[in-house]
């Protein structure tokens, strides 16, 4: 049974960093099987699909546009984690923040869905 | 970006009743493979989504077999034959097609 559980803070100051983990269990971040995402959703935006990390021979990194120049996810093999970074943040990055797995056939090349979500983290964005 | 449009944005069933909710894409979900991309979540009050239907009309392990998915190209649905209490919550279809993967705004589903 796969398991995520997120962590981080609630509450972040304007124009600082968001800075959540993911911490996986039942399954290995490097599964050629699985991608890695983050998904955040708020009453304004609703789901909002923020990016991936998957590793296939070597590891991919695929973001949103709209928040590509402040964001970073980075796989942690040895604590077999991912972690968000959202840098820069303003009240409207204020979101619930889950992480979830994407599930794949067996080749790896084409995701099915997403079977593993987290608890869901709110944070919020304000002085 | 592909753009979801979902409707009715409300759904209110009375138990027993069959229901159904329609999700339109601004871009053919159809990929080479023959698949189409298209997910169907049920996000119940308090709690993390939850997978129903993949590729536009495969039951996920587990979900009940009164959920079902059709459509093709851009049109799709998502039927319950018989609703129930539990069913309660807020539907979301999603395209997989292509990153950036983007949602639907929603239908919440209650019960009259």
């Amino acid at each position: 049974q796969v398991q995520l559980q997120q962590s981080g803070p609630g509450l972040v100051k304007p124009s600082q960093t968001l800075s959540l983990t993911c911490a996986i269990s039942g399954d290995t971040v490097s599964s050629n099987t699985a991608g890695w995402n983050w998904i955040r959703q708020s009453p304004s935006r609703g789901l909002e699909w923020l990016g991936r990390t998957y590793y296939r021979s070597k590891w991919y990194n695929e973001y949103a546009v709209s928040v590509k120049s402040r964001i970073n996810m980075n796989p942690d093999t040895s604590k077999n984690q991912i972690s968000l970074q959202l840098n820069s943040v303003t009240p409207e990055d204020t979101a619930v923040y889950y992480c979830a797995r994407h599930y794949y056939e067996s080749s790896g090349s084409y995701p099915q869905y997403f079977d593993y979500w987290g608890q869901g983290i709110l944070v919020t964005v304000s002085s | 970006d592909i753009v979801m449009t979902q409707s009715p944005l409300s759904l209110p069933v009375t138990p027993g009743e069959p229901a159904s909710i329609s999700c339109r894409s601004s871009q053919s979900l159809l990929h080479s493979t023959g698949f189409h991309y298209l997910d169907w979540y049920l996000q119940k009050p308090g709690q993390s989504p939850q997978v129903l239907i993949y590729l536009g009309s495969n039951r996920a392990p587990g979900v009940s077999d009164r959920f079902s998915g059709s459509g093709s190209g851009t049109d799709f649905t998502l039927k319950i034959s018989r609703v129930e209490s539990e069913d309660v919550g807020v539907y979301y279809c999603m395209q997989a097609r292509q990153a950036p993967y983007t949602f639907g705004q929603g239908t919440k589903l209650e019960i009259k």
